[in-house]
C-alpha cells in the first residue's frame, strides 16, 4: 500500500526550513528518501532502518518512528539546489520499497 | 559511481508496436527493477529481477514482460503498445538484500509516447 506524503507541495525562500512527512498504514522496517530534479533520475538521499535512527546528508536529515509508521525529512536553511520532488519509499513485509506520490519543493531566491 | 544506463531518452511508437526498453548497469548488482512514473501517481513497480533469468511481477505488470539474460542487462517489453502506456519509464538497480539496506540507483529514464 502506497505511503502518504504530506504536504504535496512546498514553496520556500532560500534559508527557510521545511519538513516533509511520510506515513504508512503498515508496519515498517526501513524507509528510503530520494530527490528528483526535473527531467533527471531520482537520486538516493538516505535510508533509515528500524530503531528510530536519525540520519543526515548535508543540511538534510530524517527521522524514522517505526511505532507510528512515519518518517520525516528535514531540510534546514534551504538552498536553491534543494528544489525538486522528494519521494519516500517504505519497506514493510516486502523487500521492495513502495514509493509515495512525491512532494514538490520549490525554493525561491 | 554506479551507473544505470537506459538506451533511449525519448521514444515515439505507434499503437500495436512491440517496444523494447533497455537498461544496463555496471556495478554487478543482483537486483534490477522497472518502474513507470506518471504525474500525481509517483513510482509504480512493473517488474523486478533478483537474478539472471529470474523475474517477478510488481504492482502493474499487465501489458508488459521482461527479459534478463545477463546480469547487467534488464529489458522491458511492451508486447503491443497502447496509448495508456505513454509514460516515463525508470530502471533501477541495487545490490543484494534488495531494498532493506541499500538505496536504489536509477537511470535517467525513457519517456515513451505511444500514438
Amino acid at each position: 500500500q502506497q505511503p502518504v506524503q504530506s504536504p504535496q507541495a512546498v514553496i520556500l525562500r532560500e534559508g527557510e526550513d521545511a519538513v516533509i512527512n511520510c506515513s504508512s498504514s503498515k508496519a515498517l522496517y526501513s524507509v528510503h528518501w530520494y530527490r528528483q530534479k526535473h527531467g533527471e533520475a531520482p537520486v538516493f538521499l538516505m535510508i533509515l532502518l528500524k530503531g528510530g535512527e536519525q540520519k543526515g546528508h548535508e543540511k538534510i536529515s530524517a527521522s524514522f518512528n517505526e511505532k507510528k509508521q512515519q518518517s520525516s525529512l528535514y531540510l534546514t536553511a534551504s538552498q536553491l539546489s534543494y528544489s525538486g520532488t522528494y519521494f519516500c519509499g517504505t519497506l514493510g513485509g516486502s523487500y521492495i520499497p513502495t514509493f509515495g506520490r512525491g512532494t514538490s519543493l520549490i525554493v525561491h531566491p | 559511481d554506479v551507473k544505470v544506463t537506459q538506451s533511449s531518452r525519448y521514444l515515439v511508437k505507434r499503437t500495436g508496436e512491440k517496444v523494447f526498453l533497455e537498461c544496463v548497469q555496471d556495478m554487478d548488482h543482483e537486483n534490477m527493477f522497472w518502474y513507470r512514473q506518471d504525474p500525481g501517481l509517483g513510482l509504480r513497480l512493473i517488474y523486478f529481477s533478483y537474478d539472471v533469468k529470474m523475474k517477478e511481477k510488481g504492482d502493474i505488470p499487465e501489458g508488459y514482460s521482461v527479459s534478463r539474460e545477463k546480469k547487467e542487462r534488464f529489458s522491458l517489453i511492451l508486447e503491443s503498445a497502447s496509448t495508456n502506456q505513454t509514460s516515463m519509464y525508470l530502471c533501477a538497480s541495487t545490490p543484494t538484500q534488495r531494498g532493506l539496506y541499500y538505496g536504489y540507483t536509477f537511470g535517467s529514464g525513457t519517456r515513451l509516447t505511444v500514438v
